[in-house]
């Protein structure tokens, strides 16, 4: 399978522990978008990289929460000092990064609960 | 500010009938619009995109349309299968950002035999 995957799909954590989620995009693909997702929601953009440059950071994220793609490839995204209103499907995506249309295509998330 | 919003939160069609999904957005000067398709426990699908020079395209059993006249956005589904049912969300690429794109809340779809 050569789409975007995510790693891992789910993750139980206690309240003020760091956590840490990965990200491979699909191959070749030069932008890559974190989204944040709450049941019954819409997902919400966190941020996003053209290769390994973070370009733009919404202000949902959080000083506790940090992005890297470090090599323009896979990106990794930490939540420190977790919060039970971190809980939420995190979702990864990725383009060509041309043309005004750039079709963002998702991975299959990971779903974070916060105890 | 923008926002994306859909007039319905859940739908329900009878099996080989046609479904159409409806969305309002508010940002007049959007001009770029996305209709996904996210099956429980899993990403958003791409579906099918439109340009705001367009007020029409098809693709495979899918068409979405658009009046920028009233800034509303619809997802029809043609013969709709069993493997349709899915929270639908139409989306936006924001004006404001080369990048981000802008969710509406989603509309869910079931299927009755």
């Amino acid at each position: 399978d050569t789409g975007v995957s995510q790693d891992p799909r789910h993750k139980i954590t206690k309240r003020g522990q760091n956590v840490t989620f990965r990200c491979d995009p699909i191959s070749e693909h030069n932008r890559l978008y974190w989204y944040r997702q709450t049941l019954g929601q819409g997902p919400e953009f966190l941020t996003y990289f053209q290769n390994e440059a973070q370009l733009e950071k919404s202000r949902l994220l959080s000083d506790r929460f940090s992005a890297e793609r470090p090599k323009g490839s896979f990106s990794t995204l930490e939540i420190q000092r977790t919060e039970q209103g971190d809980s939420a499907m995190y979702l990864c995506a990725s383009s060509v990064g041309q043309g005004e249309t750039d079709t963002q295509y998702f991975g299959p998330g990971t779903r974070l609960t916060v105890l | 500010g923008e926002s994306v919003g859909l007039h319905l939160p859940t739908l329900s069609v009878q099996e080989g009938d046609n479904s159409i999904i409806n969305c309002a957005y508010s940002n007049s000067a959007s001009d770029y619009f996305i209709w996904y398709k996210q099956e429980s426990g899993k990403g958003p699908q791409f579906i099918i995109d439109i340009r705001s020079n367009m007020d029409k395209r098809q693709g495979q059993r899918v068409t979405v349309l658009l009046n920028k006249t009233v800034k509303h956005l619809s997802l029809q589904i043609a013969a709709t299968q069993p493997g349709d049912s899915a929270v639908y969300f139409c989306a936006e690429k924001g004006k404001s950002s080369a990048s981000k794109i802008i969710f509406g809340s989603g509309t869910r779809l079931s299927i009755r035999p």
